[in-house]
């Protein structure tokens, strides 16, 4: 199945720096690559996702990249703020029958300093 | 418009204890989830459902079992509930496997 590895676990970052989360997959059929923000105590919400067919994603201050040769792909923060800090999960899924399950990261859990 | 609604939002069990979570989605979705969610391993998929009537294993399904008898409702069930199933549990839907998952606000369960 499905394998997916983020990094880095934790990040701390100065209020106004950018951030880079990163991720790695396995399936090359994976097709799919939504990232969630998740609040402490909230449930995960979606700020961001791709499709295998673009390389690059942007909305405002978040970007999303995908190197599909390479099977990683990214999440960038830009003029970070207090606000940004929560644990972000990327994901991984793949169209076929199996109701097109979304395989997790274990998450990075981002500090923006003020 | 509610969204996507988990009941009850926190329980304690003993162990060996059986009970239901429930959660419901008034958005028409077919396809719904049930994750935990453990400190540092994310999300992991326990079953999921792709439409009124059917159900399907995930990643971690032992020890839980689920039913979709209404397209809105999708049930977890512990029969036995054990220490390591203490988690955040957390069910998902979304309109179909194109369409970005919606989460709800997650089931804290604790079995001593």
């Amino acid at each position: 199945g499905e394998n997916v590895e983020q990094h880095p676990s934790t990040l701390s970052v100065q209020e106004g720096d950018s951030a880079v989360i990163k991720c790695t997959y396995s399936d090359s059929a994976s097709n799919y690559f939504p990232w969630y923000k998740q609040e402490l105590g909230k449930r995960p919400q979606l700020i961001i996702d791709i499709r295998s067919n673009v390389g690059e994603k942007k909305d405002q201050r978040i970007a999303v990249t995908l190197n599909k040769t390479a099977k990683h792909f990214s999440l960038h923060i830009t003029e970070t703020q207090p606000e940004d800090s929560a644990v972000y999960f990327c994901a991984a899924s793949k169209n076929n029958n199996a109701g097109n399950m979304l395989t997790f990261g274990g998450g990075t859990r981002l500090m923006v300093k003020p | 418009n509610a969204g996507v609604t988990q009941t009850p939002k926190f329980r304690v069990l003993k162990t060996g204890q059986s009970m239901t979570l429930l959660c419901a989605q008034d958005m028409n979705h077919e396809y719904m989830y049930w994750y935990r969610q453990d400190p540092g391993m994310g999300l992991r998929l326990i079953h999921y459902s792709v439409g009124e009537g059917t159900t399907a294993k995930g990643e971690v399904p032992d020890g839980y079992n689920v039913s979709r008898l209404k397209k809105q409702n999708f049930l977890l069930g512990l029969e036995s509930a054990a220490p390591s199933q203490t988690s955040v549990y957390f069910c998902a839907s979304r309109p179909s496997p194109k369409q970005p998952q919606h989460f709800g606000d997650g089931t804290r369960l604790s079995i001593l």
